[in-house]
């Protein structure tokens, strides 16, 4: 995942719209990649995952883009709704190194009515 | 099936004590990885137990430390509190099958 830092990117969108949600990875021996939501007070929730071996996988209103020779995974949430705001997060797993996650600094996502 | 499960939610200690926090795994998972989480450093990696070995360790000093019992329970200890150390320590377990982690929802430790 990028660096890590004090402030969160923010992207704020419609009620109804769809979210795109970007995240650039820095190790190429990276082979799996996870996507979590962290809501307040709370940790983080799996919402789709996707190996190095596929470039897109689709679960239910969320889709997961791979791009490997950028280094570029992004999020897609159809038709956001209020509960989806809070803080997205990208990991990757490098290659043979068990269920050691790195995680992106996160982006807060909010869902204006 | 319950969730990873930590306890306690919350721990105030001063500097200098040592504080030893708890994860019980989802139910039939052997691996649990621990992570610290801060608004500047984000979530990092402090490690990850399989079967009560440690297989994978972050860049954390040794005052962090773990250990994995055989019913797969967790505990993390810390000694020598910084104030630094103020953060949440989150608990993810997984089975031996697929990669994805769950999340328990989190000790917050305050360091005074």
């Amino acid at each position: 995942g990028e660096s890590v830092g004090l402030h969160l990117p923010t992207l704020s969108v419609q009620e109804g719209d769809n979210s795109i949600i970007n995240c650039a990875y820095s190790n190429s021996a990276s082979d799996y990649f996870i996507w979590y939501k962290q809501e307040s007070g709370k940790g983080p929730q799996f919402i789709i995952d996707i190996r190095s071996n596929m470039d897109k996988r689709q679960g239910q209103r969320v889709t997961v883009l791979l791009n490997k020779t950028v280094k570029h995974l992004s999020l897609q949430i159809a038709a956001t709704q209020p509960g989806d705001s809070a803080v997205y997060f990208c990991a990757e797993n490098p290659r043979g190194s068990a269920r050691q996650l790195t995680f992106g600094s996160g982006t807060q996502l909010t869902v204006l009515p | 099936k319950a969730g990873v499960t930590q306890t306690p939610r919350y721990l105030i200690k001063t500097r200098g004590q040592q504080v030893t926090l708890s994860c019980s795994p989802i139910s039939g998972h052997r691996s649990v990885s621990w992570y610290q989480q801060t608004p500047g450093q984000g979530l990092q990696f402090l490690f990850e137990y399989f079967s009560e070995t440690q297989r994978n360790k972050g860049n954390f000093p040794g005052r962090f430390s773990g250990r994995q019992f055989s019913n797969s329970r967790s505990e993390m200890n810390v000694s020598t509190l910084e104030l630094g150390d103020s953060a949440l320590y989150l608990c993810a377990s997984s089975s031996g099958v697929q990669n994805i982690q769950y999340f328990g929802a989190g000790t917050r430790l305050s360091v005074l």
